[in-house]
């Protein structure tokens, strides 16, 4: 298993509602990544962070925004909860600095219903 | 946008047979391929990678090749054991880090013996 966990494991919201996923990335990562994962499907890219900063987006709403904190653990935010909100989300931390691509490490990820 | 196509969709094969997962990707600069292996309900595990500068990696009875002129990747699983069975997701970096990537949509293998 890699260092990686999120809280909390399970959640239920209600359309309209807003929501606040945690992830502490592995000791010495320092960029934390975002994806969620509908059923069935493979995960997509939301934003990551590095040394605190969003540093690259894909394709989904302001809604959807997220912070990190000097420990490098991040939380993901999603506003105005709409039913098709209900998925996977998984954060992944690397170590991210000179040298070659580096690998992420996955953490077990959040399971949110929207109701 | 950038896209990842992954087939087929979903494998059988027999204990003991080799199993190939292909991809492609639209992303010219993608330089980092990871795939992982993902079992129901957990998370999905790396379970090999390559980089752009290499053509071929093993591990074991895993190994994954790359051909970046069409921009195809594949898996291979030799000597299929039932253990195998899971979803793959082959995934091409979008970023120079390589910590923005795109995923294919998996491939479900089943692994009979």
């Amino acid at each position: 298993e890699t260092g990686v966990t999120q809280s909390p494991t399970h959640l239920i919201k209600t359309r309209g509602q807003q929501v606040t996923l945690r992830c502490s990335s592995q000791s010495g990562h320092n960029t934390v990544s975002w994806y969620q994962q509908a059923l069935g499907q493979g995960p997509q890219f939301i934003f990551q962070y590095y040394r605190e900063e969003e540093n690259g987006r894909g394709n989904f709403p302001p809604r959807f925004s997220g912070l990190q904190f000097p420990n490098y653990s991040s939380e993901l935010n999603v506003n105005a909860l709409e039913l098709d909100d209900s998925a996977l989300y998984l954060c992944a931390s690397s170590l991210v600095g000179g040298g070659p691509v580096k690998t992420q490490y996955f953490g077990p990820g959040t399971r949110l219903l929207v109701l | 946008g950038e896209n990842v196509e992954q087939h087929p969709s979903t494998l059988s094969v027999q204990e003991g047979d080799s199993a190939v997962i292909k991809c492609t990707y639209s992303d010219s600069a993608s330089n980092y391929f990871p795939w992982y292996k993902q079992e129901l309900g957990k998370r999905p595990q790396l379970i090999i990678d390559i980089r752009s500068n290499v053509g071929e990696k093993k591990d074991q009875r895993i190994a994954v090749t790359l051909n970046k002129t069409a921009k195809h990747f594949s898996l291979h699983i030799t000597e299929t054991q039932p253990e195998d069975s899971a979803v793959y997701f082959c995934a091409a970096s979008i970023n120079q880090a390589g910590t923005a990537l795109i995923f294919g949509k998996g491939t479900t293998l089943s692994v009979s013996s």
